[in-house]
């Protein structure tokens, strides 16, 4: 079975400070990897994914996350964070190897993520 | 780029009446559709798999016969709360599945409905 952990509920961060959100996975087979961010009300917007290949992933808004296979781990990461970058950050991992997965999402719990200015 | 809409983005409704929200595909074709809820502060949780011209697949622990889903083409997905009540006030939020060269899938998310039910 696959899950997803985001071990830190809020991660408060001042702006201009990098901002790391942490993310670690467990899944039978080769992980897909996501990064989504929500902000009030509205559904989730993508960021980035990791699939194969290079394991820094760079995606939208200035964010990039590193795959980690030997510590199971995805943090997602920006080196500059602005008040903007204020929302709900969830990891998602797709579990290749389950037969009966259907390519479903399993999403960690999500990570408030909340920059001062 | 791929867009999916839902339709009502907030619905209140009174207790023991049923509310239909719709998930449609904008510009592309999407065999699956999913079906997460989510509470306040809490993640999303996976309610159903859709694909088109077939049953929904629940995930444990979700009434089909409350969670009305019907995948009526490609391009759209509903969602029919029966005989709401206040406990299934939530965010819904839909998802498209697009399968892309070779083996691999995108899934784009809808903006999601704020059901109220009084």
């Amino acid at each position: 079975a696959q899950s997803v952990a985001q071990p830190e509920d809020q991660v408060n961060v001042a702006e201009g400070n990098p901002l790391t959100v942490k993310c670690t996975y467990s899944v039978s087979g080769n992980p897909y990897l996501f990064w989504y961010v929500q902000y009030p009300n509205r559904g989730l917007q993508f960021l980035l994914k990791y699939i194969t290949g290079d394991n820094l992933v760079k995606g939208s808004y200035g964010f990039e996350a590193e795959f980690n296979k030997s510590q199971t781990s995805f943090h997602l990461k920006k080196p500059s964070a602005l008040v903007s970058d204020s929302a709900l950050y969830f990891c998602a991992v797709r579990d290749m190897g389950a037969t009966d997965s259907w390519g479903k999402l399993q999403f960690g719990a999500g990570t408030q993520v909340v920059v001062t200015p | 780029g791929a867009v999916v809409s839902q339709h009502p983005s907030w619905v209140i409704c009174k207790s023991g009446t049923s509310v239909k929200i719709e998930c449609r595909s904008l510009d592309f074709q999407a065999t699956t559709m999913f079906w997460y809820r989510q509470f306040p502060k809490q993640s999303l949780m996976l309610m159903a798999t859709s694909n088109e011209g077939s049953k929904a697949t629940y995930e444990q622990g979700v009434e089909k016969d409350k969670f009305l889903i019907n995948h009526a083409s490609l391009t759209l997905s509903t969602l029919t709360v029966t005989s709401a009540h206040p406990e299934d006030s939530s965010f819904y939020i839909c998802s498209a599945r697009v399968r892309l060269a070779g083996a691999s899938y995108e899934q784009y998310f809808g903006p999601g409905t704020r059901l109220t039910v009084t």
